[in-house]
């Protein structure tokens, strides 16, 4: 079975400024793995996934992730926030063969300051 | 506009009514989810399906029902309500496996009195 550990449930950061949101994972297989972006009062939507070959993944809205393997890490990173990036991120894995489905780490709320 | 679509976005209720929650899909995905979103708790999983007429538990099952007749459809029913189900809920889908991207609807908040 996989599991998520999304290491910090908030992160207040100032405009322009770069930030990281950081994902563990625990799996003794091979893994997919996600990021979500849910904005207020709306579902989740995909801003990137890692399903192979390169480990750093390009997705929406200038964020991107590496995939670290020896350290079971899928951070997420900006190099320059904006206020419209307020928003509660997810992190999801899921194993290779499509056996279970998503798990998702507990969220990590971003709040960019003005 | 094809997606998924939740219905009601906000529904009231007593305990130990019945409630049932709608879930509809425009895509014929062969997945479709019910999550939970409780503060601290992030996203956990109530039922899913991979096909019509196949249904599995997920994490948080007690207390909820399921049925999908249908490919586009995919109703949560809670039996009995209890104030512990006040929450918000979200239904997804996914094309060809449960490992691919979801796709989610905009919620449910369900308040139960």
């Amino acid at each position: 079975a996989q599991s998520v550990t999304q290491l910090d449930s908030q992160v207040p950061v100032f405009e322009e400024a770069p930030v990281e949101l950081r994902c563990n994972y625990s799996s003794s297989v091979s893994v997919y793995l996600f990021w979500y972006v849910q904005y207020p009062n709306q579902g989740l939507q995909l801003l990137l996934k890692y399903l192979s070959g390169s480990t750093l993944v390009k997705g929406i809205n200038g964020f991107e992730a590496e995939f670290n393997k020896s350290q079971t890490s899928f951070h997420l990173r900006k190099p320059s926030v904006h206020i419209s990036d307020t928003a509660e991120y997810f992190c999801a894995v899921s194993d290779l063969a499509g056996n279970t489905p998503l798990v998702f780490g507990k969220g990590t709320r971003l709040s960019v300051i003005a | 506009d094809a997606g998924i679509t939740q219905s009601p976005r906000y529904k009231i209720t007593e305990t130990g009514r019945q409630v049932t929650l709608m879930c509809h899909q425009t895509w014929s995905h062969s997945y479709m989810f019910w999550y939970r979103q409780d503060l601290g708790h992030g996203l956990r999983l109530i039922y899913y399906s991979a096909a019509a007429d196949i249904t599995d538990k997920g994490e948080v099952p007690d207390g909820y029902v399921v049925s999908r007749s249908k490919t586009e459809n995919f109703p949560l029913t809670l039996e009995s309500a209890t104030r512990s189900q006040t929450s918000v809920y979200f239904c997804a889908s996914s094309d060809r496996s449960s490992n691919q991207p979801q796709h989610f609807g905009d919620g449910t908040r369900l308040s139960i009195l």
